[in-house]
């Protein structure tokens, strides 16, 4: 595609309930990363996938936040028994490698999912 | 750690005008990038300019330059003839060569005023 999709593009929940975020990365991306964007916290790194595997989930603030990607493509970032401090715009990034350098690993942006727990 | 500061959290200029914005970061590696991302109302985050450490020379794009000082761990951006769709929040992002997420400063926004 041309660029990151994200949907949905607004979510509102009540809390205690689940949802699922969605991804597609640019095509032939082979990284992806999901940020956290709150008014509190600014924009925080949540964890990032090389392929379908996640290196890195540091940035994941607790357990009940968890992230998959399939075929290399698509990723979803749950979050379960959500919480009213969860509510934040949830972006998305995809670059063409992760290392080596140059512009290759330049993160191209999502328009993000505003997510709003009750 | 590192980290990324914005010291203005706002900032206007007359439309045509030149404004410069502030960022200034902290990292132990050698080899690091530095970003401006620009987010509009819309939140869609669009890169403006990449600075790659280990260049001295300052990255241009456009009306879009950089003054980036190592030594100061300085990289501040510099908007020349302003237009009204400049006006967003304007971030400054590290990213080190050792990872792979990026570290964002808090944001200025910016408005360009007709």
């Amino acid at each position: 595609g041309a660029g990151v999709s994200q949907s949905p593009s607004n979510k509102v929940t009540e809390k205690g309930k689940d949802v699922e975020l969605r991804c597609d990365p640019i095509s032939g991306h082979t990284a992806l990363y999901w940020y956290r964007q709150s008014l509190g916290q600014g924009l925080e790194f949540l964890i990032y996938f090389q392929g379908n595997s996640a290196p890195d989930k540091s940035g994941l603030p607790s357990d009940r936040f968890s992230a998959e990607r399939t075929g290399g493509s698509v990723s979803t970032l749950t979050i379960q028994r959500t919480q009213q401090e969860d509510s934040a715009v949830y972006l998305c990034a995809s670059s063409l490698e992760t290392s080596g350098g140059g512009p290759r690993e330049t993160q191209y942006f999502g328009p993000g999912t505003r997510l709003l727990v009750l | 750690a590192q980290t990324v500061t914005q010291s203005q959290p706002e900032m206007s200029v007359q439309e045509a005008e030149t404004v410069t914005l502030s960022c200034t970061y902290d990292t132990s590696e050698n080899n690091y990038y530095l970003f401006w991302y620009k987010q509009p109302p819309s939140r869609q985050m669009i890169l403006v300019i990449r600075q790659e450490a280990y260049k001295q020379q300052n990255a241009t794009e456009n009306r879009f330059s950089v003054n980036f000082q190592k030594a100061a761990k300085s990289f501040s951006l510099k908007i020349s003839d302003s237009q009204l769709g400049d006006t967003a929040m304007y971030f400054c992002a590290l990213r080190s060569g050792a990872g792979n997420m990026l570290t964002f400063g808090g944001g200025t926004r910016l408005m360009v005023k007709p």
